[in-house]
């Protein structure tokens, strides 16, 4: 079983800095790594599959990258509306195997 | 755009069963995988159980399995989550959910979610 890490459990930021969160994998695996926002009360949104590839309608702040085991989204400058609790998530190769992290809080600070 | 309303979330005694429905609107739905994946309120996300376009493939997770099947009706653009021997641990949002991808791999589209809750 593929353990997701996220780091850090909760990030403090103000808008317009920078937000660097970690996904580490318990084991080396294939590219196939998502990443989502989640605002309290909805339902999570997909902003990066396939490691890189920004879903459609997010903008260019967020970036998606990474390889084997680790795995970073970046937001380049953050606007108010960023701040929300963020999970990575991977499908390994087969059987399909899906797991998501324990996600990380991006907070105002 | 995109829809999918899920149905038949409720509050049930440990033990008891409860089907949920997802009704999938504005997307080819007898070509998309789908997903169940559930969330205890305050709590990260869990990956529930998950079909292949036309239901020949189907896997759930360990903590599942054996409990909850996992089916669709593509003549009514339909997913089911069959829940059977209800524990409290099974509380939780229920969201039916549209993969994309190898395998499925990541979820492009999420319902809003349907309660359920598990007490005596």
């Amino acid at each position: 079983e593929i353990v997701l890490t996220q780091s850090p459990a909760t990030l403090s930021l103000s808008p317009g800095e920078r937000a660097t969160l970690s996904c580490r994998a318990s084991q080396s695996v294939t590219s196939y790594l998502a990443w989502y926002q989640q605002k309290p009360g909805q339902a999570p949104r997909l902003l990066i599959y396939d490691a890189s590839n920004r879903a459609t309608g997010i903008p260019a702040r967020f970036s998606g990258s990474g390889s084997g085991k680790d795995f970073t989204l970046t937001i380049s400058s953050l606007e108010p509306e960023d701040f929300a609790v963020y999970y990575c998530q991977l499908c390994a190769s087969w059987p399909p195997e899906y797991t998501f992290g324990q996600g990380t809080n991006l907070e105002i600070k | 755009q995109v829809q999918l309303v899920e149905f038949g979330g409720g509050v049930v005694q440990p033990g008891m069963s409860l089907r949920l429905s997802c009704v999938a609107s504005g997307l080819t739905f007898s070509t998309s995988g789908m997903h169940w994946v559930r969330q205890v309120p305050g709590k990260g996300l869990e990956w529930v159980a998950v079909i292949w376009f036309d239901g020949s493939v189907k896997y759930s997770a360990d903590s599942v399995k054996g409990r909850f099947t996992i089916s669709r009706d593509n003549s009514k653009n339909t997913l089911y989550l069959e829940m059977n021997i209800l524990r409290v641990e099974d509380t939780a949002v229920y969201y039916c959910a549209r993969g994309n991808g190898v395998n499925y791999a990541y979820v492009d589209h999420w319902g809003q979610g349907t309660v359920v809750t598990v007490s005596s």
